[in-house]
């Protein structure tokens, strides 16, 4: 049983640019969840994805926007990168809407230069 | 929005040590995870409990829910343990979206 994937793996931008990082769930997931985790700190819920919908969204602008797949994948948009993006970020998905245990995948980390 | 808090922020042990995590939360919650989060980022699921006692070989977690903490234990403590530790809860309000604490970092030597 293959559990959440996450690609790529690093990534380095320069200011201003944008980005798309992507998650593939465990295998009877149906709910994706986003998370920043900024160094020193627990990481932070972005938004959340079930019936390719976003169904919640945390203290994150505009510029932070995903979408969800048929197949319950998702990605994750950063458009006009700060320098603040800079962050490992995590992908969790769950069964049921969100409404149970989450699985993390091993996140993409961001260095926006 | 819901507090969560960990303590200690920082624990070093000797190997065979043990050691008691404590998480504490501002509100009500009806599920809490626990997480280890290993040098590459990996956030590691080791329990997933709303109350009561779970064990899983050197680890047992405990939740309190009526009096809002959580305690994770770690027995004979190796140097795989290493890592940092994260407590996780929804509120009942929007109850898929996990907050977490500000975890516990613990480094265990020889």
């Amino acid at each position: 049983d293959a559990g959440v994937t996450q690609s790529p793996t690093h990534l380095i931008k320069t200011r201003g640019q944008q980005v798309t990082l992507r998650c593939s769930p465990k295998s009877g997931h149906d709910t994706v969840s986003w998370y920043q985790q900024a160094l020193g700190q627990g990481p932070q819920f972005i938004f959340q994805y079930y019936e390719e919908e976003e169904r919640q969204r945390g203290n994150f602008p505009d510029r932070f926007s995903g979408h969800q797949f048929p197949n319950y994948s998702s990605e994750l948009n950063v458009n006009a990168l700060l320098l603040g993006d800079s962050a490992l970020y995590l992908c969790a998905s769950s069964r049921d809407g969100g409404y149970n245990e989450q699985f993390f995948g091993p996140g993409t980390r961001l260095t926006v230069l | 929005g819901i507090q969560v808090e960990q303590s200690p922020p920082d624990l070093i042990l000797q190997e065979g040590a043990n050691s008691t995590l404590r998480c504490n939360f501002s509100d009500s919650v009806n599920n809490l995870q626990w997480f280890h989060q290993n040098p590459w980022g990996q956030l590691i699921n080791l329990f997933y409990i709303p109350s009561g006692t779970k064990q899983n070989g050197r680890l047992s977690a405990t939740t309190v829910a009526t009096e809002r903490y959580s305690l994770l234990y770690i027995s004979s403590s190796q140097t795989t343990d290493s890592g940092v530790y994260f407590c996780a809860v929804p509120s009942f309000v929007t109850a898929s979206k996990l907050t977490f604490g500000t975890g516990t970092r613990l480094q265990v030597t020889l």
